[in-house]
């Protein structure tokens, strides 16, 4: 059975840094492209970032492309999210997310319980 | 704003059918049969309904039933169930990697 659990979330002030992590296991890894997927108190859902089975491919949402980076461990089967230059209406619930299958227009079949960031002073 | 629309809100009665569109442009929606709807449940994870427009994945009851036409996409839930009470959020490939996602509609069973 597939497991992800993300962890990392906290209270941060404006323009501070957090790391989110989201550990994977009960599948191939390092098969899979995985996602972040932020949803704001009361919200709908919004994608931010991406990353390719192998690292070497990422994608990112305008809204936080130069402030956000995504990475993976995969001999840890572990995908990372830095987040820098934090803003209040950064925050939301992360979800980490696997893609369902090879490609880029993949869907998400597996998600996380998700992280609560809360970016306030 | 959202990149596709979605009513804020449908209902039914039990063993009723309830369809939630969800309408994007002739980029996403209408040109790509890369729809996806996911069902969330209160202070859980989103799950996977249906992709590729009208595709379930294992697990899924038929119940649930996805279609398109032009740039407007429809999630049928038929046999509707105290359980189906949720939010619905239908998304799209648009191309370059960034899919789109629906505001959500509110689904509630009566």
């Amino acid at each position: 059975e597939v497991h992800l659990v993300e962890s990392g979330g906290g209270l941060v002030q404006p323009g501070g840094s957090l790391r989110l992590s989201c550990s994977a296991s009960g599948f191939t890894f390092d098969g899979y492209s995985m996602h972040w997927v932020r949803q704001a108190p009361g919200k709908g859902l919004e994608y931010i970032s991406g990353i390719n089975y192998n690292g070497h491919t990422t994608y990112y949402a305008d809204s936080v492309r130069g402030r956000f980076a995504i990475s993976r461990d995969n001999s840890r089967n572990t995908l990372y999210l830095q987040m820098s230059s934090l803003r209040p209406e950064d925050t939301a619930v992360f979800y980490c997310a696997k893609s369902y299958y090879y490609g880029e227009a993949a869907p998400f079949d597996s998600w996380g319980q998700g992280a609560l960031v809360t970016v306030s002073s | 704003q959202s990149a596709l629309t979605q009513p804020p809100s449908a209902s039914g009665s039990p063993g009723q059918s309830v369809t939630i569109s969800c309408t994007g442009t002739s980029s996403d929606v209408g040109r790509y049969d890369y729809v996806y709807w996911y069902q969330q449940h209160p202070g859980k994870a989103p799950k996977l309904l249906i992709y590729e427009v009208n595709k379930r994945p294992s697990g899924v009851p038929g119940r649930f039933s996805g279609s398109k036409s032009g740039n407007t996409a429809s999630l049928t839930v038929s046999g509707l169930q105290a359980d189906d009470e949720a939010d619905y959020y239908c998304s799209s490939y648009a191309g370059s990697n960034n899919p789109l996602f629906g505001g959500g509609t509110k689904l509630t069973v009566l």
